[in-house]
């Protein structure tokens, strides 16, 4: 199995609502990403998780919020944000961490995204 | 992580070779390179990477110059569902976990 699996597939938020990403994989991976997709742009890293700890953060707004209750899942918390925070948000997973000294440990799988809209 | 340049974009016939270029003249030793790709509205892609050695898996070849300053990612047999956005990027091999993604190359494959 080397699916990367994002809940919901889409959603749409006010600027005052408080909801949540989700992310899942069950590859064994010990470290977790969050990126950023505009429209037409690449993405951008957001946070990186090793071995359920947070260990970048690329200085992202405090109305994001990561989460990684275990090595299988990880989430994006959102509150208070803003319109120009609609886009495509990705999750993707590698098999290693930090300390990786192979760099097939470090091949990122990413998921499908979540297209957020904020109104 | 060391910069890469791409063109903006490239066709290729259907059934054809697709030779898509990278420039990473600033690459160091320890920097692998990485290609992925992305589909319209889908999750980037891993295709292949490679170190100074050429690769070759199922999806496509990694052909990387002796100097390390460029290489050309090669879809042998291109079709109409190889059309996408591709990712050329260099990273550490050890300690680095920022993939920074660059502009990339819209491929488009016509029939």
């Amino acid at each position: 199995d080397t699916e990367v699996t994002q809940t919901p597939k889409h959603l749409v938020m006010g600027m005052t609502n408080k909801k949540s990403l989700k992310c899942e994989q069950h590859m064994g991976h010990r470290a977790m990403y969050w990126y950023k997709q505009k429209a037409k742009k690449p993405p951008e890293l957001m946070f990186v998780y090793s071995y359920e700890k947070l260990s970048i953060n690329e200085s992202v707004p405090s109305r994001f919020s990561p989460e990684c209750p275990n090595s299988s899942l990880l989430n994006l918390h959102l509150h208070a944000l803003q319109p120009e925070d609609s886009a495509l948000y990705l999750c993707a997973s590698s098999q290693e961490g930090p300390t990786s000294g192979r760099a097939s440990g470090e091949t990122q799988y990413f998921g499908p995204g979540t297209r957020l809209l904020v109104l | 992580d060391a910069k890469t340049t791409q063109p903006t974009s490239m066709d290729c016939a259907e059934g054809r070779a697709a030779n898509l270029p990278c420039n990473h003249s600033t690459i160091s030793g320890n920097e692998y390179v990485y290609w992925y790709r992305q589909i319209h509205s889908q999750g980037p892609q891993y295709i292949i990477h490679g170190l100074k050695n050429n690769e070759t898996n199922e999806m496509a070849s990694l052909i990387i110059t002796e100097d390390r300053k460029s290489s050309t990612l090669i879809l042998p047999h291109a079709t109409l569902r190889d059309t996408a956005v591709y990712y050329c990027i260099v990273r550490v091999r050890a300690g680095g976990f920022k993939t920074i993604f660059g502009a990339g190359t819209r491929l488009f494959v016509k029939a």
